[in-house]
């Protein structure tokens, strides 16, 4: 089946410090999302990516849908302690047999 | 508030005692599905409905059946639980559902259950 490779599993990095995370696929995908989990919640879209080569930023946020549509990338920058959490990508097939997969996460750690 | 609602939200019960994790959307969202979330594992699919009456299997369906009788209710439920279903259960919904799925889920804040 599909799959969606996200690495490192954790991360660790000092406040105010950029980081960049990818999802990469052996698959094509339609639609890229990103989701963020906070301790103890429900993951919770961050940015959603539907066009190749498309770039969309939410505030220190920065995604971009990969032109081959088999990757993605997440960039945060200037990172704040509440950035903490699990970070998952996902992507979507289209079609009648449309399906979601999700990447296995990252956990972020901020040190202040 | 938008929201989905599961409970409950913490449950520890013994192998083989029936239970049932509700779950409840009040944005009258199409598309509701259940996951489970385990250390390594990341999120996987149990079972998804894209409207009402319409279920289907996800990537880890064994030992779960759901029903879809109302738009706004999505039950998971547990016939004969073992141990290999202890985990973090989340439902999430998404407005659109044959028509038009783009993938934005909304999920609950979970649902830990541990079966002993």
């Amino acid at each position: 089946g599909q799959q969606l490779n996200q690495s490192p599993q954790s991360m660790f990095i000092q406040e105010g410090e950029d980081v960049s995370m990818n999802c990469t696929s052996s698959s094509i995908f339609n639609t890229w999302l990103w989701y963020k989990q906070d301790p103890g919640e429900g993951p919770v879209l961050l940015i959603a990516l539907y066009k190749a080569g498309e770039l969309t930023s939410n505030g220190r946020l920065t995604a971009q849908f990969g032109i081959t549509r088999k990757d993605s990338f997440l960039n945060i920058s200037a990172s704040i302690p509440s950035d903490v959490g699990i970070y998952f990508c996902a992507g979507r097939t289209t079609g009648a047999n449309s399906k979601l997969t999700f990447g296995k996460g990252i956990t972020l750690s901020v040190r202040p | 508030e938008a929201q989905v609602t599961q409970n409950p939200r913490y449950l520890i019960t013994v192998t083989g005692k029936k239970l049932t994790v509700t779950c409840s959307q009040n944005m009258n969202h199409e598309y509701m599905s259940w996951y489970r979330q385990d250390p390594g594992l990341g999120l996987r699919q149990i079972y998804y409905s894209m409207n009402v009456e319409v279920t289907d299997k996800g990537d880890v369906p064994e030992g779960y059946k759901v029903s879809r009788k109302e738009k706004r209710n999505f039950p998971l439920i547990l016939e004969s639980p073992s141990p290999n279903q202890t985990s973090l259960y989340f439902c999430a919904s998404s407005p659109n559902g044959l028509a038009g799925w783009t993938g934005e889920l909304f999920f609950g804040e979970g649902s830990r259950l541990t079966v002993l």
